[in-house]
This record gives structure tokens, C-alpha cells and sequence, in this order.
């Protein structure tokens, strides 16, 4: 009974190409979260949306557009893919209350734009 | 802005022997702190959280973790090292407020020899 789970695990398109990728939980959290992971292994906040709402938007191309249609759910669209968008792509969810408390992710989205 | 620094991208170490991975935080409150592992082709799992209760810590797999406020660290230990233990480890600090940012350093690859 997955957690945090992302569709596809795996996305290989071509630069111009518009995709999505999907990401559910099941812990009863109120944040989601994306992350972007690159070549390196650096991670960085890309959003965060609480209770449907954006709470945080770092500084990410506008060919993102994260959409939240309820607390559960939180997906990612990238308009005309780039080859510097290729990333792991982690979504992960947590209480926003609680600052203690750690995020729960998700196994990833390998994104290779070609 | 909160932050932490991993000092050391690549450790190496014999099989059976003291793992040790640094984290410096910098934070002008009392941060929250966690530690966590990513297997090759995987995604975070939580190894151990600081959340002032305890300056020692215990996670899984036989890692702990000791914050100490006189030289803001908050190193990984474990006694002995087994080949499983091999993977990426994370640091992170989380902000209070803000949205509660979950902040990465920028990693320490294990590596277990024989």
C-alpha cells in the first residue's frame, strides 16, 4: 500500500514536448511537495501546495505549472520540454503543522528529454 | 535562511568499520534536523529526525545522530558498516514557517568496500 506514489516511473520525450506527471498520497498529509533532483544528486524545492493552495514557488521556469485538485493529489506539467529539464522529478508529502515533522516521498519520476 | 553543509561528497569505508558523515547547520533558531538515505534508483527514506527532545538520536538501520549546539553539527554514525549500508545520504534542515521548506545538502555517497 504505497504512500506517495508517482506515475510514470520512467519518461522519455522529445524537446518540445509537453508532459505530466502525477502524484497521489494516501497518509492523509495537507502539504505536497516537488522536488527536482539533477545529474549530481542535488535536490531543490521546486513547489509546495498546502490545502490546495501554492505556498511556495521557487524559482522554476513557468513552463512549470504544479496543479493541486485536492490535498491528495499534486501534478506536474512541463510545457515544451527543454534537455536541461531531464531530472528525477520526487514528490513527497508531510503535515504542515508540525516543523518536526519529516517529508514522506515518493520513488521518483526519471524525466530524459532527448 | 536556514542550511546545512555535508562535508565530503564521497566516503569510503571497510566493511565493519565506523561510519562517520558530517553535517554543519546554520540556523539562527533552533533548527530541525533529519538525516536521510537514498538507495541507487530509489527515492528518500527518513533515517533519523532532531527535534529537541534528545541531542542523541537513533534511526534505523543502527545509524544515530548527535546534534551538538557548540559546533552546529549533526553528524551520522553508525559502529559498523555492512555492504547494504551502501547508498547516497542526505542532510536537510527544516524551516519553521515559510511553508516549512525542507532544505538538502548537497549529499555524501557511501561506499562499502570488502
Amino acid at each position: 500500500d504505497t504512500a506517495v506514489s508517482q506515475t510514470p516511473k520512467y519518461l522519455v520525450t522529445q524537446m518540445g514536448n509537453d508532459k505530466s506527471i502525477k502524484c497521489e498520497q494516501n497518509l492523509g498529509h495537507d502539504t505536497m511537495y516537488w522536488y527536482k533532483q539533477d545529474s549530481k544528486k542535488f535536490l531543490k524545492i521546486m513547489f509546495s501546495y498546502n490545502n490546495k493552495e501554492l505556498i511556495i514557488n521557487e524559482t522554476v521556469p513557468n513552463r512549470f505549472s504544479p496543479k493541486s485538485p485536492d490535498k491528495a493529489h499534486l501534478n506536474l506539467h512541463i510545457n515544451s520540454l527543454e534537455l536541461g529539464d531531464s531530472a528525477v522529478y520526487f514528490c513527497a508529502s508531510s503535515h504542515s503543522g508540525d516543523s518536526n515533522y519529516g517529508y514522506t516521498f515518493g520513488s521518483g519520476t526519471r524525466l530524459t528529454v532527448v | 535562511a536556514q542550511s546545512v553543509t555535508q562535508l565530503g561528497s564521497h566516503v569510503s569505508v571497510s566493511e565493519g568499520a565506523l561510519v562517520l558523515l558530517r553535517c554543519n547547520y546554520s540556523s539562527s533558531v533552533p533548527p530541525y534536523l533529519f538525516w536521510y538515505v537514498q538507495y541507487p534508483n530509489q527515492g528518500l527514506q527518513l533515517l533519523l529526525k532532531y527535534t529537541s527532545a534528545a541531542t542523541l538520536v537513533k534511526g534505523i538501520n543502527g545509524f544515530e545522530a548527535e546534534f551538538k549546539k557548540s559546533e552546529t553539527s549533526f553528524h551520522l554514525t553508525k559502529p559498523s558498516a555492512h555492504m547494504s549500508d551502501a547508498a547516497e545520504y542526505f542532510c536537510a534542515v527544516r524551516s519553521r514557517g515559510g511553508g516549512n521548506k525542507l532544505t538538502f545538502g548537497t549529499g555524501t555517497q557511501l561506499k562499502v568496500e570488502l
